[in-house]
């Protein structure tokens, strides 16, 4: 059973950069079935999905952070992690962790299993 | 970008009652669609994938259906775990898109 745990700083200032790193046991993340992403929840509010990378090195991001994220792989160490840059109030959120099955024409093998999540608050 | 409506926003039900929840795509996006379970505090997890594929170890209460645009979520007996809100999300495109959410709370 492959399971994911977040890990990083819980407090933030804003305009400096958010860093969270994602822990992957019971399974490789080299595997081509998966992607890898993040995504978020401000409290009260739903679900936004940040990014996600896939092993090839390919990336995906949503136009609306683009500019601020970066994820990254790092396979020696079985983890992924999230960087974003000159963070606001706007940021505060619980941030999860997740792997997407892999999606060919006509399906995707999975949905998101996700970590459980870590609360970052963006404050001074 | 898809968007993703649901209906209704809430719901109150009783144990044993079955359940619907409806999901809308902005556009056809074949059956690309997913659904979460989120209890409170908790991480969402998924319950369906491929509009209708149940995830192993999901209990065979849950049902989706659908296809194109309109999607349903079906829970046929609710049971006492199952007060929580759900998540429709979309995984034809980029950037992935979830729905605004569906609270089930007990009558």
């Amino acid at each position: 059973q492959v399971q994911l745990q977040e890990s990083g700083p819980g407090l933030v200032k804003p305009s400096q950069a958010l860093s969270l790193t994602c822990t992957v046991s019971g399974g490789s993340i080299s595997t081509t079935s998966n992607y890898w992403s993040w995504l978020r929840q401000p409290a009260g509010k739903g679900l936004e999905w940040i990014g996600r990378m896939y092993i090839s090195g390919s990336t995906n991001y949503n136009a609306s952070l683009k500019s601020r994220v970066t994820i990254s792989l790092d396979t020696s160490k079985n983890q992924f992690s999230l960087k974003l840059n000159s963070v606001t109030a706007a940021d505060t959120a619980v941030y999860y962790c997740a792997r997407e099955g892999f999606c060919g024409r006509t399906s995707c093998s999975s949905g998101h299993h996700w970590g459980q999540g870590t609360l970052v608050t963006v404050s001074s | 970008d898809i968007q993703m409506t649901q209906s209704p926003s809430s719901l109150s039900a009783s144990v044993g009652d079955r359940v619907t929840i409806t999901c809308r795509a902005s556009q056809s996006i074949n059956n690309f669609l997913n659904w979460y379970r989120q209890k409170p505090g908790k991480a969402p997890e998924l319950l369906i994938y491929g509009a209708s594929s149940l995830q192993s170890g999901v209990p065979s209460r849950f049902r989706g259906s659908g296809s194109e645009t309109d999607f349903t979520l079906t829970i046929s007996s609710l049971q006492p775990e199952d007060f929580a809100t759900y998540y429709c999300q979309q995984s034809y495109s980029l950037p992935r898109t979830f729905g605004p959410g569906t609270k089930v709370d007990i009558k």
